[in-house]
């Protein structure tokens, strides 16, 4: 158990919809990772939180978008669903941002988009 | 750009012996770190090990031991004694200043023969 937890373990939506997936980080973790793994496209990072503000971007969608509270924990909102985005978005923290901080995954949740 | 290369999709490995999963890297930075996770089939994604650009010995943790050669830019994970839990997908990541995000390999998936 990494302390990392992800709400919920399993969606199943529709096309054209919105869900928000949430995550807790591990105890004294002020940064919080969003990344997208899919069969076809892998690991992809998407955003990066450090105590509240955006640090960094990567292949994030327009129709998604993210936001860390004042109490760490983290929300990635995905609105107009398509098929392609069913995927396994995972959570991670760590506790800081420099080059020497590993990151710790929560156990993901599973989207399924039919 | 920053970039991680895991030429291996698959490897298979007899029980008890060691394997090398091979990881190169591209970056122009001189500071970076660079990371292993482990992924099983249940996937969660398991932090492994770390080892940082200005390291001069190799990183080790149990059974797991990091073979770099920076002069190459490899950063290959050697797994000593396989056991059977070990079959999974293994990531390759790598975080540099520039971007300051971490960018994942496309993974090895690794099977232990009893």
């Amino acid at each position: 158990d990494s302390g990392v937890t992800q709400t919920p373990k399993h969606l199943i939506t529709a096309t054209g919809q919105r869900v928000t997936l949430r995550c807790s980080p591990r105890s004294g973790d002020l940064s919080v990772y969003w990344y997208q793994q899919s069969l076809d496209q892998g690991l992809q990072f998407l955003i990066q939180y450090y105590n509240g503000e955006e640090r960094a971007k990567g292949n994030i969608l327009e129709r998604f978008s993210a936001q860390q509270f004042p109490d760490l924990h983290s929300e990635l909102n995905l609105s107009s669903l398509e098929l392609g985005d069913s995927a396994l978005y995972f959570c991670a923290s760590s506790v800081g941002t420099t080059l020497y901080n590993e990151q710790f995954f929560g156990p993901g949740t599973r989207l399924t988009v039919l | 750009a920053q970039k991680i290369t895991q030429t291996q999709p698959g490897m298979f490995v007899q029980e008890k012996e060691a394997v090398t999963l091979d990881c190169t890297y591209d970056t122009s930075d001189q500071s970076y770190g660079l990371f292993w996770y482990k992924q099983p089939s249940s996937g969660e994604m398991i932090f492994l090990i770390y080892q940082g650009s200005y390291d001069e010995q190799n990183a080790t943790e149990g059974r797991y031991s990091l073979n770099f050669q920076k002069a190459r830019k490899s950063a290959n994970l050697v797994i000593s004694a396989s056991q059977l839990g070990d079959s999974a997908m293994y990531f390759c990541a790598m975080r540099a200043n520039t971007g300051n995000q971490f960018y994942f390999g496309t993974g090895t998936s690794l099977t232990v023969i009893p």
